[in-house]
């Protein structure tokens, strides 16, 4: 496979459950991204792992766990989810090459979260 | 609060006209500015990105940046139904520790008819 991907593309969940969904880039990336994406609302950043060192929480409820093993790969694990985290979460991934800007990043298709 | 702003549209041009989307940005500290195309039910995909004032060409898309206005532009010549989708402006900082951390507009939504 090419450029990101995600897993599973669809999930529903009880507020009870817990769960993980996946990202993997194929690009020879260091850095990725889970943003959260709800209707009506702009991108929103949620994690920022560079070299798998988190280095951006974005004021993230606590039940939302993210885990980088290595470069290629970033979990999002979630537990007691609320109906108003119904959303798309993306991951992304970009090459960080440069220490005076912030560099393009590529975006996975998303998992359609709806918390029931 | 660092912010994007986008005028939601919707944008409604014939085909073969050009589609002009504007951006403002409120961080003078962004040095990165980045505009997504979404199609509906689909993730963003990167359409141009531009770092240094001016303009930047790349087919039938041009992007524009104005640092001391806080403005982005990108305007789309010859507009296809096709390239009918919602329109992210995204703005991010200078490397460092704020490496990464786009803030993105609202979106414009764009429809070319026929």
């Amino acid at each position: 496979e090419t450029g990101v991907t995600q897993t599973p593309r669809h999930l529903v969940m009880g507020m009870t459950n817990k769960k993980s969904l996946k990202c993997e880039q194929h690009l020879g990336h260091n850095a990725m991204y889970w943003y959260k994406q709800s209707a009506k609302k702009p991108l929103e950043l949620m994690f920022v792992y560079n070299f798998k060192e988190q280095t951006e929480n974005n004021s993230v409820p606590s039940r939302f766990s993210p885990e980088c093993p290595n470069s290629s790969h970033l979990f999002l694990h979630l537990h007691t989810l609320q109906p108003e985290d119904s959303a798309l979460y993306l991951c992304a991934s970009s090459h960080h090459g440069s220490t005076s800007r912030t560099d393009t990043q590529y975006f996975g298709p998303g998992t359609r979260l709806t918390v029931l | 609060q660092k912010e994007v702003e986008q005028n939601s549209g919707p944008l409604s041009v014939p085909e073969g006209a050009i589609a002009s989307l504007n951006c403002t940005y409120s961080d003078r500290g962004s040095q990165s500015f980045f505009w997504y195309r979404q199609y509906s039910g689909k993730s963003p995909e990167l359409i141009m990105s531009i770092y240094s004032n001016g303009d930047k060409e790349d087919g039938r898309f041009t992007a524009q940046l104005n640092k001391a206005s806080q403005y982005v532009s990108l305007l789309i010549r010859d507009s296809q139904p096709s390239d009918s989708a919602t329109y992210l402006c995204a703005g991010g900082p200078a490397g460092g520790t704020s490496y990464g951390k786009l803030t993105f507009g609202q979106g414009t939504i764009l429809t070319v008819h026929p």
